[in-house]
């Protein structure tokens, strides 16, 4: 099945610094990528996701990357917020038979202001 | 729109007892999905529903847990008896339609367990 892979584990930045977040997959033929936000004590809420036709995708602070060749994708945040502190998980929709989107383990995201 | 709901939040239970969460999704989403979240770790799907029907439980560890989604509306997902292995972050989320690249997933705040 699908191996997703992210990192870091954690990472700490001060205020206005900028994050990134990795994660590789396995399955080519995955071809949906979204990042998911996790406050403490809620449920995760998607930010960004791109599909596998497109390179990159920005919204605002935040922006995505994605390199098929290499199955790997990234999350940038610019301009880093407090409020930006929280856990973070790429997700990768897998194809074989039911769709089902398989999580990284997440990257805990502290902003110091 | 009123987002996806859970309850209860909390639930303490004793190993070997059973235990139930409730789900209700977004009005007029067709496909719901309960997950199941390990402290420092991923959601992983346990089982998926079309409206009434399975679409995949290949996760569901069916010996013990059982979910159900009568009418196409609510959804209960069942855990008889538990484990301590069990305790988790238990999350219910619902998608416009089936075809999540093109119907992004919105999570509830899922039901806390903890088994001693």
């Amino acid at each position: 099945g699908e191996n997703v892979e992210q990192h870091p584990s954690t990472l700490s930045v001060q205020e206005g610094d900028s994050a990134v977040i990795k994660c590789t997959y396995s399955d080519s033929a995955s071809n949906y990528f979204p990042w998911y936000k996790q406050e403490l004590g809620k449920g995760p809420q998607l930010i960004i996701d791109i599909r596998s036709n497109v390179g990159e995708k920005k919204d605002q602070r935040i922006a995505v990357t994605l390199n098929k060749t290499a199955k790997h994708f990234s999350l940038h945040i610019t301009e880093t917020q407090p409020e930006d502190s929280a856990v973070y998980f790429c997700a990768v929709l897998t194809q074989g038979g039911s769709e089902k989107l398989v999580f990284g383990k997440g990257t805990k995201l502290t902003v110091n202001p | 729109e009123a987002g996806v709901a859970q309850s209860p939040r909390y639930k303490i239970i004793e190993k070997r007892q059973s235990v139930a969460f409730w789900c209700n999704p977004i009005s007029g989403h067709a496909t719901l999905y309960w997950y199941q979240q390990i402290l420092g770790q991923g959601p992983k799907l346990l089982i998926q529903f079309q409206n009434n029907g399975v679409v995949d439980d290949s996760q569901l560890p069916k010996d013990r847990f059982s979910a159900e989604r009568l009418k196409g509306v609510d959804s209960t997902l069942k855990i008889q008896p538990a484990k301590l292995e069990d305790s988790a972050v238990y999350l219910c989320a619902s998608s416009l339609w089936l075809r999540q690249g093109n119907s992004p997933l919105h999570f509830g705040n899922g039901t806390r367990l903890t088994v001693t």
